[in-house]
Order: C-alpha cells, then structure tokens, then sequence
C-alpha cells in the first residue's frame, strides 16, 4: 500500500529555515519520482520541486534561489529545505508520488511562518 | 512560465446534472516526445488532492467513468455526467510538459 506523510514544524519564525521530511511506504524512492507542492491557505496549489529517482533535483525557478530537495535511500525519506522564510510561504506542504502524474499524496504538513 | 487559466472558478451544479471545466495553457502543452502533460485532480473539502485524469484523458485507477477528460494543444476540458455529493469539491489542472510545472488557479464546483 503506497504512503506519503510529511513531517515537520508547524510554526517557523521569519527568516528562519523550513525542513520538512516525506516518509513512504509501498514503493521505494529509488524507483519513484518524488516531489513537493504547496498550498497556501484557502488558495490554489504550486509545484515546489522534485528529486527523480536517480537522485537529481528540479525546482520551481521562482523558488530554487531558496530551496533544496535531498533523500536518504535507506529510510526511504525526503527532505524539502527552505531558507529565508516569509509569511508568504505560510502553507500547506505536500510530498507527492510521481508515477503517471503525482498519483499518490501525504496527508500535508501546515506550516505557519510568523513570530 | 505557463500559465494556465481554469474557467469558471465557481461552477453550482445540481445532483445528476453534468459538468464542464476548461483549462487553458499560455503555449501548447505537446511536449518533445509526442505526449502531452495534461492532468486533473480533484481536492475534497479538508482532504489532499487526489488524481483524476492524467495525460489529458487517461482515467487514474478506481476514478469512475463518469469523469472524461478531452483536449489537445493548449485546450483542454473536464466533463463530470451524472454529478455526486463527493464530487463537489475544487478541482484543478497541472501541466507537466514545461518546467516549472504549474497548476490552474481551481474549479469549485458547489451545489445549486
């Protein structure tokens, strides 16, 4: 059974950094794409960025400046790092299966960056 | 970066009635190797997205067949027939043909 869920603070002060992990079950991230989307409060959803299956990253140009997508095989983890945090970037974040689209989803991680 | 423009943002439909949703990219959505990145997903009220249709009209395992999605280029459409109350909810497009990938602004589609 494939699972995604995130982890992470819930409450980030401005300017500090956002590190969230995706855990997964039912497929390896060696086999799969993985990526991030997010979700501001009540509004529409952006593509953050992802880590192929090879290891390599692709990012959101209006984000890369600030992020990092990296991995641990052995505990089949995720990582998304943000630096420089606005309250823009208050949100839902979602780690996502990518197989014929992103076809699996984790239950999100609400992050609210205020101090 | 594409963008892509859902209409309308609100749809009211009533129960067993049909529904439409357009989604429109700023350039064609073909990507180099023939196939076009067109994709529909549904987020239920408090609940993760959940996939639809992938590459314009291929229905996501266990997505019923009332749900059909059609279009080419940079037209595309989502047809609901015979609407259920765990139907409503907002609804969204993803094109994954050009970096960064982006997503319509929504469909919500709410009862009469």
């Amino acid at each position: 059974q494939v699972r995604l869920k995130e982890s992470g603070p819930r409450l980030v002060q401005p300017s500090q950094t956002l590190s969230v992990t995706c855990t997964v079950s039912g497929f390896s991230v060696t086999s799969y794409h993985v990526s991030w989307v997010r979700q501001p409060p009540g509004k529409g959803l952006e593509w953050v960025g992802a880590i192929w299956k090879g290891g390599s990253t692709d990012y959101n140009s209006a984000l890369k400046s600030r992020l990092s997508i990296s991995r641990d095989t052995s505990k089949n983890q995720v990582f998304l790092k943000m630096n420089s945090l606005q309250t823009d970037d208050t949100g839902t974040y979602y780690c996502a299966k990518l197989g014929s689209s992103f076809d699996y989803w984790g239950q999100g991680v609400m992050v609210t960056v205020s101090s | 970066d594409v963008v892509m423009t859902q209409t309308p943002v609100s749809l009211p439909v009533s129960l067993g009635g049909q529904a439409s949703i357009s989604c429109r990219s700023s350039q064609s959505l073909v990507h180099s190797n023939g196939n076009t990145y067109l994709h529909w997903y549904l987020q239920k009220p408090g609940q993760s997205p959940q996939l639809l249709i992938y590459r314009v009209s291929n229905r996501f395992s266990g997505v019923p067949d009332r749900f059909s999605g059609s279009g080419s280029g940079t037209d595309f459409t989502l047809k609901i027939s015979r609407v259920e109350p765990e139907d409503l909810g907002d609804y969204y497009c993803l094109q994954s043909t050009h970096f960064p990938w982006t997503f319509g602004g929504g469909t919500k589609l709410e009862l009469k």
